[in-house]
């Protein structure tokens, strides 16, 4: 089975940096994403992790654990337009390499 | 320019009938999925194709059909069986499967209310 949970929901003040957990339990793995979701409009890829580590690209950055079931999405110098939802993906092994997602967190960015 | 057409945005239909949702791309890409999104809800997969005359069932399935008859279409009819159809469907594409990241790229949406 597919089990990927994130925190429902997030606030932030503009400027600043924000941590969005994902953990997940899943029968396969071969890599996580993560996607952003703007109100009312298709998801857009942020990131990519397959190996352990951090990953950076920009003002946003991203950590996998394997061994831990575990990644987090780190986004810094925060600005009203990140007000969005943010998704945890875990795709499957082959054949399928479908995307299992969790239900999303949405993060408000406040003045 | 390369990318994800669904059409129409936004779409009516009577209870009982069926309705058929378009997904066209040209990045030439091997993949194609359909994913459903409800309120307070995660993508759910509903089918995906690897290659042409090929696709398989995703999670929730039941009530819909799919055809892939060229590379870049993946059309997806939603059934009078489907006992809950309002929602947001969400139309990917991704390259050849296994190699690099091979991130899945989505259309706009279509946003289907059944009355």
């Amino acid at each position: 089975g597919q089990n990927i949970d994130q925190p429902t929901e997030m606030t932030a003040t503009e400027g600043a940096i924000v941590q969005i957990n994902c953990t997940y339990q899943t029968s396969g793995f071969n890599g996580l994403f993560w996607y952003q979701q703007h109100a009312g409009e298709a998801p857009t890829f942020l990131s990519y992790n397959v190996l352990d580590g951090l990953e950076e690209k920009g003002r946003f950055s991203s950590f996998l654990s394997r061994s831990k079931g575990y990644s987090y999405l780190l986004l810094k110098e925060l600005q009203m337009k990140d007000s969005a939802s943010y998704l945890c993906a875990v795709r499957d092994r082959p054949p399928g390499y479908a995307l299992n997602f969790g239900k999303g967190t949405s993060l408000l960015v406040t003045p | 320019d390369g990318g994800i057409t669904q059409s129409p945005k936004y779409l009516f239909r009577k209870e009982g009938q069926n309705v058929t949702l378009s997904c066209e791309q040209n990045l030439n890409h091997d993949a194609m999925y359909w994913y459903r999104q409800d309120p307070g809800q995660g993508l759910r997969l509903i089918y995906y194709s690897q290659i042409v005359n090929d696709f398989q069932k995703g999670d929730i399935a039941e009530g819909y059909s799919v055809s892939r008859e060229k590379k870049e279409s993946f059309p997806l009819t939603v059934t009078s069986a489907q006992k809950n159809p309002t929602a947001f469907y969400l139309c990917a594409s991704s390259p050849n499967l296994g190699t690099g990241v091979g991130e899945q790229y989505f259309g706009p949406g279509t946003r289907l209310t059944v009355t």
